[in-house]
């Protein structure tokens, strides 16, 4: 089944505490992107990758950290999370970053930072 | 610079009803436009899409919208819904050689019986 999985799909963690959420998609998809959702603000993009070893920031980029260095894989990474990151975080793929491309949604993550 | 508001956070129908939802977006260029629904605890999933062509487009589950280039619209109706259509709803547009995708804030659809 073509599907894009995270995980965890829960994390309570403490402020400061290095993190490291995955994300895997299985559709050999070119890019790949992480957002984070909050009530009244909607989805608001955090990193994108168009291809391997090649990574952008979106629009709300401080405190992540992204890699991939393999296709299929994208973490998100939180060196020293703080509590205004505690959101819901999707990670998203599609074949390649052409405009009329539709993204597949990943579960997503609810992260809590004490 | 792109931007998209969705006019509405809430919209209350009855099951059987018609329903409009609302959004607008903001560009100086050629634009792409999606519709998005959330169902409780999942992920996103493309409703529909308008890339060119009918400015009226069918999606997924009888929804379907109509893209408006004098208003900068891009509507979502249903003209009938279930309970099973409650839902968060986000319009989001991309415009021609920018990759991201950019989201409304949502509107979330409570369908009553």
């Amino acid at each position: 089944e073509a599907q894009v999985t995270q995980n965890p799909r829960y994390l309570i963690t403490v402020t400061g505490k290095k993190l490291t959420v995955t994300c895997s998609q299985n559709m050999n998809h070119e890019y790949m992107s992480w957002y984070r959702q909050d009530p009244g603000l909607g989805l608001r993009q955090i990193y994108y990758s168009m291809n391997v070893e090649v990574t952008d920031k979106g629009d709300v980029p401080e405190g992540y950290k992204v890699s991939r260095k393999e296709k299929r894989n994208f973490p998100l990474i939180l060196e020293s999370p703080s509590p205004n990151q505690t959101s819901l975080y999707f990670c998203a793929s599609s074949l390649r970053r052409g405009t009329g491309e539709t993204q597949y949604f990943g579960p997503g993550t609810r992260l809590l930072v004490l | 610079a792109q931007s998209v508001t969705q006019l509405d956070s809430q919209v209350p129908v009855f099951e059987e009803a018609p329903v409009e939802l609302r959004c607008n977006y903001s560009s100086s260029v050629s634009v792409y436009l999606f519709w998005y629904v959330q169902y409780p605890n999942q992920g996103l999933q493309l409703l529909l899409k308008y890339l060119s062509g009918s400015t009226l487009v069918k999606g997924i589950n009888g929804f379907e919208a109509e893209f408006n280039k004098s208003q900068t619209s891009f509507h979502l109706r249903k003209p009938s819904v279930h309970i099973s259509d409650t839902a968060e709803y986000f319009c989001a547009v991309r415009t021609s050689g920018y990759s991201t995708l950019t989201f409304g804030k949502g509107t979330m659809l409570l369908v009553s019986p």
